[in-house]
């Protein structure tokens, strides 16, 4: 079946704009996560939905960064007056558990955001 | 695709022999701690998880030995072969998931 898909692949933005970065996760998962990943390094957390409901948004770096998945399935991650060290891979990642269930977690390709 | 982890710590093994990568956490609390395996230019991908409360988990070529004691995690891998070649990071539960810093394992013929 299709895994979890993310959409563009490769973005360029110009310092100061906004983008949006978009995650289709597997159909009926219930826990859907963001990370960052910088170049040579692990995926760092940013924020957790299970189904709409946004229960840890902690590893959110600043203001700038906004995520809503408003139906329980696609979910967006928004950067708002992108900076260079908004550089990095975003990556979507989707579980068929929520809470204390198995911590088993499919990831998508990720998004490379390039900040110029 | 782009390369993943360009400055990691580098494992050298030689096909057919085992490897075993290592990785130390921190929080106590987590309730389970997971390895992933990511290829240049794709997501990680999951490879085996062990519970908090358990020391030993066996897969497909795969061991995972945990030890509380000293907050250490290792994956074996039996009979290593090319396609094992990838950058492999641990990961722990507690309030969200932190993972390592990953260990990059390079299979020679």
């Amino acid at each position: 079946g299709a895994g979890v898909s993310q959409s563009p692949r490769y973005k360029v933005a110009k310092r100061g704009q906004d983008v949006a970065l978009r995650c289709d996760p597997i159909s009926g998962h219930v826990s859907l996560f963001w990370y960052q990943q910088a170049l040579g390094q692990g995926p760092e957390f940013l924020t957790y939905f299970q189904n709409e409901a946004q229960l840890d948004k902690s590893g959110l770096p600043s203001d700038r960064f906004f995520a809503e998945r408003p139906e329980g399935s696609v979910s967006t991650l928004k950067i708002q007056r992108t900076q260079q060290e908004d550089s990095a891979v975003y990556l979507c990642a989707s579980s068929l558990w929520g809470g204390t269930g198995r911590p088993e977690q499919y990831f998508g390709p990720g998004t490379r955001l390039t900040v110029t | 695709g782009e390369s993943v982890g360009l400055h990691l710590p580098t494992l050298s093994v030689q096909e057919g022999d085992n490897s075993i990568i290592n990785c130390a956490y921190s929080n106590s609390a987590s309730d389970y701690f997971i390895w992933y395996k990511q290829e240049s230019g794709k997501g990680p991908q999951f490879i085996i998880d062990i519970r908090s409360n358990m020391d030993k988990r066996q897969g497909q070529r795969v061991t995972v030995l945990l030890n509380k004691t000293v907050k250490h995690l290792s994956l074996q891998i039996a009979a290593t072969q090319p396609g094992d070649s990838a950058v492999y990071f641990c990961a722990e539960r507690g309030q969200n998931f932190v993972f390592g810093p990953g260990t990059r394992l390079s299979v020679l013929p």
